[in-house]
Order: structure tokens, then sequence, then C-alpha cells
């Protein structure tokens, strides 16, 4: 099956700073990615929906200010998480698909720590 | 709403049978998927089906539709202890213009040897 990368794996970082979560569709061109949290023992969330070329579409809910999407190419979306705090942390998923409406690839997900 | 209801937990032993289900919401999703996630890790798709099919089978995988109730299964025969993990089903709705996965609530399954 197709593959999406995403990077890093695991972050710690320090309230107040910013981290940035990679994901890339490495055999494939996506024109729309996913973005996914989720907490411990629970399912996933979408967060928001990454469209190249133009702005991501939020989730009821979700801080468009907080969490900034950015997708400035056919193989990747970025998540950058602002001004980070501890009930941030959680482990965030991206997935890709194809072609519309067929199965989803999923990056390895990022655990995401803030102290 | 768009509540993907499944079971929390399923205990079976190794070489049993075990049996996932899941209740769905939208008529109108054309696919729907069972993942698997293995602790600190991404989802890895197990198998789909198509909502015009009644079963599909892949190797050790059955899975069965009833489009009627809006019920789907996964059976894993054999079960090993490899299949410890935990399965979510998903759908895409209709009303989402077969864009947004809506996943289940995830069952955890747990083989003992």
């Amino acid at each position: 099956g197709a593959v999406v990368s995403q990077h890093p794996s695991r972050v710690i970082c320090k309230s107040g700073t910013s981290v940035k979560i990679e994901c890339r569709s490495l055999d494939f061109q996506a024109t729309t990615m996913f973005w996914y949290r989720q907490f411990p023992k629970q399912s996933l969330m979408l967060m928001a929906t990454s469209n190249e070329g133009s702005k991501a579409t939020y989730e009821q809910g979700v801080e468009k200010d907080k969490f900034l999407i950015n997708h400035a190419s056919l193989t990747l979306s970025t998540l950058t998480v602002t001004s980070a705090h501890p009930e941030d942390s959680s482990f965030y998923i991206c997935s890709a698909r194809p072609t519309p409406n067929t199965e989803a690839f999923f990056g390895q997900g990022t655990r995401l720590t803030v102290v | 709403g768009e509540d993907v209801e499944q079971s929390l937990f399923l205990s079976v032993r190794e070489g049993d049978s075990s049996v996932i289900n899941c209740t769905y919401t939208d008529s109108s999703s054309t696919y729907l998927y069972w993942y698997k996630q293995e602790p600190g890790a991404g989802l890895q798709l197990l198998t789909y089906i198509f909502s015009n099919m009644d079963m599909k089978q892949d190797q050790r995988l059955t899975v069965l539709l009833n489009k009627k109730d809006k019920h789907l299964s996964l059976r894993i025969a054999d079960t090993q202890t490899g299949d410890s993990a935990i399965y979510f089903c998903a759908e895409i709705p209709g009303n989402t213009g077969f864009q947004k996965l809506v996943f289940g609530t995830g069952t955890r399954l747990l083989v003992s040897p």
C-alpha cells in the first residue's frame, strides 16, 4: 500500500514553545491530508482537513490559531502546535488518500509531550 | 450524529476466533474499513468492504456487512498473540462529501496464550 511518513515520532517541548509536525506522502500525491488527535485509550478525533494550496478546514472546537496547518505541496502537510501547553500533550496522526473515497493511509503518529 | 459504536474490550485465547462488532451511522457510506493500532503506533489498514457486498474474506480476516442494520463485523480466525491491539472500524459518511473518515470508539483485543 501507499506510504505516509510522519516526523518526528516523539517530541518533548517546554510550555510556551511551538512544535512542528510533518506529514509526507512518499509514493503518491495527496491534495488532501487529514490531521487527527488521539487521547489515551480513546478514538481518533479529526482536527482538520489540509488542502494543498488553500486554507485548511477545521473541525468545530479546534482552534485554528493554535493548530496551524500548511499544505505547501502535494506531498507535504505540516501541523504546528503554537504556544504549547501541557493539555496539548497527545498523539497526533496524519492521513492521506491517493484518490478520494478510497482507503486512507496513516502516518506513524507523533507523541507530543509538553512539560 | 456521527457516532460509530464498538464494544470496548474483547479477550480471547490463542487459536480461538475473535469477532469484533461495529455499528455505523450513515447508510450512504460506500466504503467501510477496519484498522489495527498497536501501542504507540499509527493505524494499519487491515481490510475494507464495499457497501454493495455482504462479505469479504482476506486470509484470516472475514468482514460481514449487514446494511439493513448498519452493522459491520470483523472475524479473525486462529487468533494469535500478535493480533493483540486496538481495532477501529471507520466509515466515510456521504454527508461529509465522502471525504472524512469517522472512526469507531475502538475495541481492545487481548489474546492470551
